[in-house]
C-alpha cells in the first residue's frame, strides 16, 4: 500500500497567517492527490483534487501544488472557518489511502 | 446538490453484525463509484471499501475483506455495507461518498453512522 506522511501534525497560527502543510508518498502518485478539510462531529469535504485542482465552491485562498511524492496544501490567509483539520489522499492506487491528518488550532 | 444519507449504525457486540445503507440523490447515481470511510473515535480517516458503478469491481482494504461486504441497488440510488463478525477496533463512523471511478477524490459525503462493536 502507498504510505502518506503529512507533516505537521499539529499546526498553531493566526487568522491572517500563510500556512503550509506537507504531504509525502511512499511512491510516485503522479498527481493523484485531493486534500479534505473535516470540523470536529463533522463529514470531510473536498478541498483539491489532482494535487492542484480546486474543488467546487471551494475559497481561492486555498491551493495546492506538487506531482510525484511531495505535495503541499496552501491557505493564503487564514480565516477564522479555516481552524480544522485536513487530510491528504492519494488515489494513484485503487487501495485509496489517508495521510494522519494536521490539526489546524488558532495560536 | 448531491445528498448523501447514512442508516443503520448502533451498538453491536462482537462477532455481530450490521448493515449499513447510504440513501443518494442529487447526482446520477448510477455512474459513480461508491466508497465507504470509517474514522475511529479520535482516529484518522480509513478507506474501507469500493464498488463500482456498475458493480462489477468491489475493493476492500485488508483490514476488513472477508467480513465486510458492499452493495449497491442503482434502482434504489442506496449503496449498502455488510458488516459481519465485527470486532472492537470496528468501531467508528462510517461515512459513504462519491468518486468518479476505483481510484479517485471523494467527491461528495454523508454525515456518517456510528457502528459500536462492545460487549
Amino acid at each position: 500500500d502507498i504510505q502518506m506522511t503529512q507533516s505537521p501534525s499539529t499546526l498553531s497560527a493566526s487568522v491572517g497567517d500563510r500556512v503550509t502543510i506537507t504531504c509525502r508518498a511512499s511512491q510516485n502518485i503522479n498527481s493523484w492527490l485531493a486534500w479534505y478539510q473535516q470540523k470536529p462531529g463533522k463529514a470531510p469535504k473536498l478541498l483539491i483534487h489532482k494535487a492542484s485542482t480546486l474543488h467546487s465552491g471551494v475559497p481561492s485562498r486555498f491551493s495546492g501544488s506538487g506531482s510525484g511524492t511531495d505535495f503541499t496544501l496552501t491557505i493564503s490567509s487564514l480565516q477564522p472557518d479555516d481552524f480544522a483539520t485536513y487530510y491528504c489522499q492519494q488515489y494513484n492506487s485503487h487501495l485509496i489511502t489517508f495521510g494522519r491528518g494536521t490539526r489546524l488550532e488558532i495560536k | 446538490q448531491a445528498q448523501l444519507v447514512e442508516s443503520g449504525g448502533g451498538v453491536v457486540q462482537p462477532g455481530g453484525s450490521l448493515r449499513l445503507s447510504c440513501a443518494t440523490s442529487g447526482f446520477p447515481f448510477s455512474l459513480y463509484g461508491m466508497y465507504w470511510v470509517r474514522q475511529a473515535p479520535g482516529k484518522g480517516l480509513e478507506w474501507v471499501a469500493f464498488i463500482r458503478y456498475d458493480s462489477n469491481r468491489k475493493n476492500y482494504a485488508d483490514s476488513v475483506k472477508g467480513r465486510f461486504i458492499v452493495s449497491r441497488d442503482n434502482a434504489k440510488n442506496t449503496a449498502y455495507l455488510q458488516l459481519n463478525s465485527l470486532r472492537g477496533d470496528d468501531t467508528a463512523m462510517y461515512f459513504c461518498a462519491n468518486g468518479q471511478g476505483a481510484a479517485s477524490s471523494l467527491d461528495d459525503w454523508g454525515q456518517g453512522t456510528l457502528v459500536i462493536v462492545s460487549s
